[in-house]
């Protein structure tokens, strides 16, 4: 398996409250990226980045910010966490663009 | 925006049983990939069909992927309650180069 983790793996938050999550890995792979599964929709690409400090939006970008000061951490920042960001978010990580993407394990966060 | 109609959402079937999943879309793809997903986990890659007519086997699963490259199946062979899970198809190309587009998937249920 890929050595990709997040964390927390599980959050409850309020509205209105930041929330970040985090991505590691140890593979040294270039590409990372956020995320996220709701019912009904698949997986929905929130940003990716291409590179230290090289981040770019995906398809659900509303939101959320990233950052990536190191090659093997990628976060994903909740300014102010609304209940339509209740869902499971997934990092994963490629060499390159249109190479394979493993995924971590997720994380579920409820915003109540 | 590239989409991928999958189908059907659900299939609950009994062991032994054969059974289809289609994966398909008005817009052409350069790869099609599908993965497999359990709870509690991040998605894990089956194949990749890049080539319009393209079948791949997979012991009991072979995929299949369009001569137009709009479209793919998943056909299982005497389906094993091991094979319960979230069926995602994926594709690459097109207006979303390098990124990953995915179906809303598939819950495959097998009873013994």
């Amino acid at each position: 398996d890929a050595g990709i983790t997040q964390s927390p793996r599980h959050k409850v938050t309020e509205t209105g409250t930041p929330v970040t999550l985090r991505c590691h890995q140890t593979e040294n792979h270039r590409y990372m990226y956020w995320y996220r599964q709701d019912p009904g929709h698949g997986l929905r690409l929130i940003h990716y980045s291409y590179g230290v400090k090289d981040t770019d939006k995906g398809e659900v970008s509303d939101g959320y910010s990233v950052s990536r000061s190191k090659t093997e951490d990628f976060l994903l920042t909740l300014e102010s966490a609304t209940s339509s960001q209740t869902s499971v978010y997934f990092c994963a990580i490629s060499t390159g663009f249109t190479d394979t993407q493993y995924f971590g394990p997720g994380t579920r966060l409820t915003v109540l | 925006t590239q989409l991928l109609e999958q189908s059907p959402q659900f299939l609950s079937i009994q062991e032994g049983e054969n059974l289809t999943v289609y994966c398909n879309s008005s817009s052409v793809f350069s790869s099609l990939q599908w993965y497999r997903q359990e709870p509690g986990e991040g998605p894990v890659l089956l194949v990749t069909v890049v080539t319009g007519g393209e079948v791949k086997k997979l012991k009991r699963l072979t995929f299949q992927f369009g001569d137009a490259r709009k479209d793919s199946s998943l056909h299982i062979t005497a389906a094993q309650p091991g094979d319960t899970g979230l069926y995602l198809c994926a594709g690459t190309g097109g207006t979303s180069y390098g990124k990953l587009t995915f179906g809303q998937g598939t819950i495959l249920t097998v009873h013994p």
